[in-house]
């Protein structure tokens, strides 16, 4: 069965702190990796990954993809309190075309 | 940009009727998917549309659920005879056809409440 793990659960930092949310899979027929934000609604997207070692960057937000030991992970740096959210993690299985998520991790940035 | 649509957003019913949900995608989005999100945890796949064409339902997917979107555009989600237990967000989304690796756009969802 597809799983896609998330760790940690919850974090809770000050701002301007640097964060590391991490992401492990085991799929059948990897396609790509996907991280969202949720805050209280529509997840929103962020970043497709989809070769290794290749980092991806927007702002304070980044991620890479690690093919080998089938992981990812995503950092964010200076947080702030706008970054408080679920981040989910989703990773795209071909054939089925259907994003299998992880249980996602809840970010709460103390000012 | 209109952005993926859904209706109503939030619906609470009692226990035993039946529900209908409304998802309107992004305009020439031809893939739709509905995701089920329960609190702490993250969305978990229903089932996946290309055009009108219904190509996966998970196997969670009880025979009290169907889902139908007839002319390729928008989808509908119903739920027979509600149970406590169906009670959750309900997301749908749309990708666009140019690839299959084109992120998925989630709606606001529809939040059910059985009682």
């Amino acid at each position: 069965e597809d799983k896609v793990v998330q760790s940690p659960l919850s974090l809770v930092v000050h701002e301007g702190d640097t964060v590391t949310l991490n992401c492990s899979y085991e799929v059948t027929n990897f396609r790509s990796l996907l991280w969202y934000k949720q805050e209280k609604k529509a997840p929103t997207f962020l970043f497709m990954l989809t070769s290794s070692g290749i980092e991806k960057k927007s702002g304070r937000l980044s991620s890479i993809l690690d093919k080998k030991e089938l992981f990812s992970i995503l950092n964010i740096t200076a947080t702030q309190t706008g970054d408080s959210a679920v981040y989910l993690c989703a990773v795209l299985v071909q054939g089925a075309q259907k994003l299998v998520f992880g249980q996602g991790t809840r970010l709460t940035i103390n000012p | 940009d209109t952005g993926v649509s859904q209706n109503p957003r939030h619906k609470i019913t009692k226990r035993g009727q039946n529900v209908t949900f409304r998802c309107d995608p992004i305009s020439e989005h031809n893939r739709l998917y509905w995701y089920r999100q329960t609190l702490g945890q993250g969305p978990e796949f229903l089932t996946y549309f290309q055009n009108e064409a219904q190509l996966e339902k998970s196997r969670l997917l009880s025979d009290r659920f169907s889902a139908e979107r007839p002319k390729g555009s928008f989808s509908t989600l119903e739920i027979q005879r509600t149970e406590q237990g169906d009670s959750a967000m309900y997301l749908c989304a749309s990708a666009d056809r140019s690839s299959y690796n084109s992120p998925l756009h989630f709606g606001n969802g529809t939040r059910l409440t059985v009682t």
